[in-house]
């Protein structure tokens, strides 16, 4: 167990709609990180926060937003959702800003996201 | 980030060493190599990272060559538990800490 926790496990919804997956870091950790894995794609970093501020971008759609609370958990909203957006979304979390020697990314177990 | 190398897939005798290979040529002087595996469709575990020396944990070894161009990871004794895809990764310490991970490398411990 890397002690990030992610919800919901597995959700179907139809295009057209909007989903938030939910992500809670590791005690401590002030980072977190978010990440699509497709069938066809590997795994693609989204965006990171760190302390509740957005620290780098990545290949994330307009359509996909995320934020980080207070309570350090974050929040990755999905929108008008295409049958291509139908993958597996991790989150990660590590203790500092990403530019520590040590940085290490624990990841949760993954929300596997079905768009029908 | 430097561009890393794996071989698509290898196989290990279960009980023997797995040594999974990474062909980081254009590796900088900041960057440092960390290593991930992911079992089938879970979240990525991270194993060991080094800067240009060898490092070894509970989990494996990892041994970096001189020029730090390459490095191999050494699973001592595999057991059929640790097949999964192994990641290679090279990173700065000043990119906001993303990582891109390849394709990875496919092990396969065979009874």
């Amino acid at each position: 167990d890397s002690g990030v926790t992610q919800t919901p496990k597995h959700l179907i919804t139809a295009t057209g709609q909007r989903v938030t997956l939910r992500c809670s870091p590791r005690s401590g950790d002030l980072s977190v990180y978010w990440y699509q894995q497709s069938l066809d794609q590997g795994l693609q970093f989204l965006i990171q926060y760190y302390n509740g501020e957005e620290r780098a971008k990545g290949n994330i759609l307009e359509r996909f937003s995320a934020q980080q609370f207070p309570d350090l958990h974050s929040e990755l909203n999905l929108s008008s959702l295409e049958l291509g957006d139908s993958a597996l979304y991790f989150c990660a979390s590590s203790v500092d800003p990403g530019t520590g020697v040590k940085n290490i990314q624990y990841f949760g177990a993954g929300t596997r996201l079905s768009v029908l | 980030d430097a561009k890393t190398t794996q071989p698509p897939s290898m196989d290990c005798a279960e009980g023997r060493a797995a040594n999974l290979p990474c062909n980081h040529s254009t590796i900088s002087g900041n960057e440092y190599v960390y290593w991930y595996r992911q079992i089938h469709s879970q979240g990525p575990q991270y194993i060991i990272h080094g800067l240009k020396n060898n490092e070894t944990n509970e989990m494996a070894s990892l041994i970096i060559t001189e020029d730090r161009k390459s490095s191999t990871l050494i699973l001592p004794h595999a057991t059929l538990r640790d097949t999964a895809v192994y990641y290679c990764i090279v990173r700065v310490r000043t990119n906001a800490g993303k990582s891109t991970f390849g394709d990875g490398t496919t092990l396969t411990v065979k009874p």
